[in-house]
């Protein structure tokens, strides 16, 4: 079945250091939607990508969707500490098959 | 005002016993979802309905029963609770079915067994 892996699983980054998350699957994905959640929250919608090679920005926050539709990876910029969470890649066709999340934990 | 709201927010309870979350969507959504998150933060589907009937129904073991009596509602059933069950439970609605459709997530329902 589909899998979708995401890495690193973890990542402690300093403050004002830069971050990227990356998502890949083995099969082509029709689309990417990318989550975060922070700690004790739930999974808040940050944005989907649907067009191969596809690129979109929020703020300090890069997202970019694979030429092939394998992969994924969502770049922040400069971190702060309101950037600390988990965040989650998914997609599918009939149902949400989530990645296995990258923690990140931003030091001040 | 809450788009998707669960209740209870906590539940502590002893191994065997059955119990029930509940959970409803404001937004009008067509579709409504199970998810179970573990503590390794891993976040799986469970079911899934879309107004009112069963698509999406994973490998779930028979104790857990999800009900959908209108639309805006869902809520989850579990008999027989084991230690394995432990774990965060979110619901999550969809404007319709499908995967490129942006999900909003209930605040979860945090179930520890004893």
């Amino acid at each position: 079945g589909q899998q979708v892996m995401q890495i690193p699983q973890y990542q402690h980054v300093q403050e004002g250091e830069d971050f990227t998350t990356y998502c890949n699957s083995s099969t082509t994905l029709s689309n990417i939607q990318w989550y975060k959640q922070r700690p004790g929250g739930h999974p808040v919608f940050l944005i989907q990508l649907v067009k191969s090679g596809e690129v979109k920005k929020q703020k300090r926050l890069t997202f970019q969707f694979g030429e092939a539709k394998k992969n994924s990876s969502l770049h922040i910029t400069a971190t702060q500490t309101t950037d600390v969470g988990t965040y989650f890649c998914t997609s599918g066709t009939y149902k949400y098959i989530f990645g296995t999340g990258t923690r990140l934990k931003v030091l001040a | 005002d809450t788009a998707v709201s669960q209740t209870p927010k906590y539940l502590v309870t002893q191994m065997g016993n059955d119990k029930s979350i509940k959970c409803e969507q404001n937004l009008g959504h067509d579709t409504m979802y199970w998810y179970k998150q573990d503590s390794k933060k891993f976040l799986k589907i469970m079911f899934s309905y879309n107004n009112k009937e069963l698509i999406i129904n994973e490998t779930v073991p028979n104790r857990f029963s999800p009900k959908s009596p209108d639309k805006a509602h869902l809520n989850l059933h579990i008999n027989s609770l084991e230690l394995g069950d432990s774990a965060v439970y979110f619901c999550a609605s969809s404007p319709s079915p499908g995967g490129n459709q942006p999900q909003h997530f209930g605040d979860g329902t945090r179930l520890s067994i004893l």
